[in-house]
């Protein structure tokens, strides 16, 4: 099966601007994460869906947002870039396994959008 | 506040030496703890799951080592290779508020030969 795919890998934006990020998620994989990775701040959870519906958010500004559509792919919108919008965001779409201990949610990471803001 | 430490931030190894990592989290309740590999410019891959009866759990020459009662947690590394410089993360579930994960800062591991 085909990875967690992202497009761009790349991009560069001024600030003001608006970005739309896109993924695509590993074949009948139904929940789709976004995160903001960061040098200072780590891997943060921006939101989750699942069936074109949000399930969860994190504490993010209303400048970002994102939808999931009926085949699971899923975008990821920033408006009014600023200069601390520069981040990797990655995607993650998740399936649950099961192991001897009990049944998981195993997330699959795409290779991630490098955005930076100028 | 449910947060996960790691430490160290980072560390230089020499090829073929063993090394540990450290986690320790407040989160709670507890559901399982997750390590993951990130080389640069990737996404992180999955190297183990561990809920709270596991204490020891390995994937190769990565071991994974969880203590639920000092909330601690430790990746032991055996033999380092060059592949394996890349940030290691620690990521601890809640089952509390839809199972939303805390991630640690990782730790910047460098093997040099």
């Amino acid at each position: 099966k085909a990875g967690v795919t992202q497009t761009p890998r790349y991009l560069i934006k001024t600030r003001g601007q608006q970005v739309t990020l896109s993924c695509s998620p590993i074949s009948g994989h139904r929940s789709v994460s976004w995160y903001q990775q960061t040098p200072g701040q780590g891997l943060q959870f921006l939101f989750e869906y699942f069936s074109e519906t949000q399930r969860n958010k994190g504490n993010f500004p209303g400048r970002f947002s994102g939808r999931q559509f009926s085949n699971s792919r899923s975008e990821m919108n920033v408006s009014t870039l600023e200069l601390g919008d520069s981040a990797l965001y990655l995607c993650a779409s998740s399936l649950v396994v099961r192991e001897a201990s009990g049944l998981y949610n195993e997330q699959f990471f795409g290779p991630g959008t490098r955005l930076t803001v100028l | 506040k449910n947060q996960v430490e790691q430490s160290p931030q980072s560390l230089i190894i020499l090829e073929g030496k063993n090394c540990t990592l450290q986690c320790n989290y407040t989160v709670s309740p507890f559901s399982n703890l997750r390590w993951y590999k990130q080389d640069t410019g990737r996404g992180p891959v999955s190297l183990t799951i561990m809920t709270f009866s596991e204490n020891t759990k390995s994937n190769g020459r990565y071991t994974a080592t969880l203590d639920a009662d000092t909330k601690q947690s430790s990746l032991h590394i055996t033999a380092s290779q060059l592949s394996d410089s890349a940030s290691y993360i620690c990521v601890v579930n809640s089952k509390a508020a839809g199972n939303k994960l805390t991630f640690g800062g990782g730790t910047r591991v460098l093997v040099k030969p």
